[in-house]
């Protein structure tokens, strides 16, 4: 998997979005956008993935760059419990393992 | 559904001793990983298997030694522990690469401290 480029650590309010960035500048055709995230104390967790289009699930949604150079993970009204590291992942065609970055670490206030 | 468990949660150990930690998955699985996490870094790869009885080296694996003799399990040896491998450990699962995503689902991770 090749690297990815995110902030350290971004903050929000409660109850409001939250976009956390992704640049994968190096991204090919058949690569997915993978992200994770890791609560405090707790192993990662499976959040959402995308290939080209936007996609939506009831965690979040992930907006995909028309160039694919870049990619937003939203997450439309924050709460306490969305307070996690958030890891996004270039993913290889096909292959099997993860590539962890540092993440963004999202805190969140009242 | 228990899905994905390791044991111990916690391990203090001794420079020199050999430690196991176990990992047990539910859903038949394919794919089995072992991580470590450190501060400042992410999580880097130690191991991972595809099947019972097929290992591959990860991203850091010296000091480690694996086994998968069932599908269901997958234990990560430390031969004889050293105070750089202090960190916590996590496993991980995940379905067959024929799978257009390869969610893995992680375990909740053990923490050993070897002084």
């Amino acid at each position: 998997d090749a690297k990815t480029t995110q902030p350290n650590s971004m903050e929000s309010n409660e109850e409001e979005p939250v976009h956390l960035p992704c640049n994968h500048s190096t991204i090919s055709g058949t690569d997915y956008i993978h992200w994770y995230r890791q609560l405090p104390s707790q192993g990662p967790e499976y959040v959402i993935h995308g290939l080209t289009s936007n996609v939506n699930n009831r965690m979040a949604s992930l907006a995909i760059a028309e160039d694919r150079k870049s990619s937003t993970l939203i997450l439309h009204r924050a709460t306490l419990r969305d307070a996690a590291v958030y890891y996004c992942i270039q993913r290889t065609g096909g292959g099997n393992k993860l590539t962890f970055g540092t993440g963004t670490q999202l805190k969140v206030e009242l | 559904d228990a899905g994905i468990t390791q044991s111990p949660r916690y391990k203090i150990t001794e420079t020199g001793r050999q430690v196991t930690l176990m990992c047990h998955q539910t859903w038949s699985h394919s794919y089995m990983f072992w991580y470590r996490q450190d501060l400042g870094h992410g999580l880097r790869l130690i191991y991972y298997s595809a099947a019972a009885d097929i290992t591959d080296k990860g991203e850091v694996p010296d000091g480690y030694v694996v086994s998968r003799s069932k599908t269901e399990n997958f234990p990560l040896t430390l031969e004889s522990a050293t105070r750089s491998q202090t960190s916590v450990y996590f496993c991980a699962s995940s379905r067959e690469l024929a799978v257009s995503y390869n969610e893995q689902f992680f375990g909740p991770g053990t923490r050993l401290t070897v002084l």
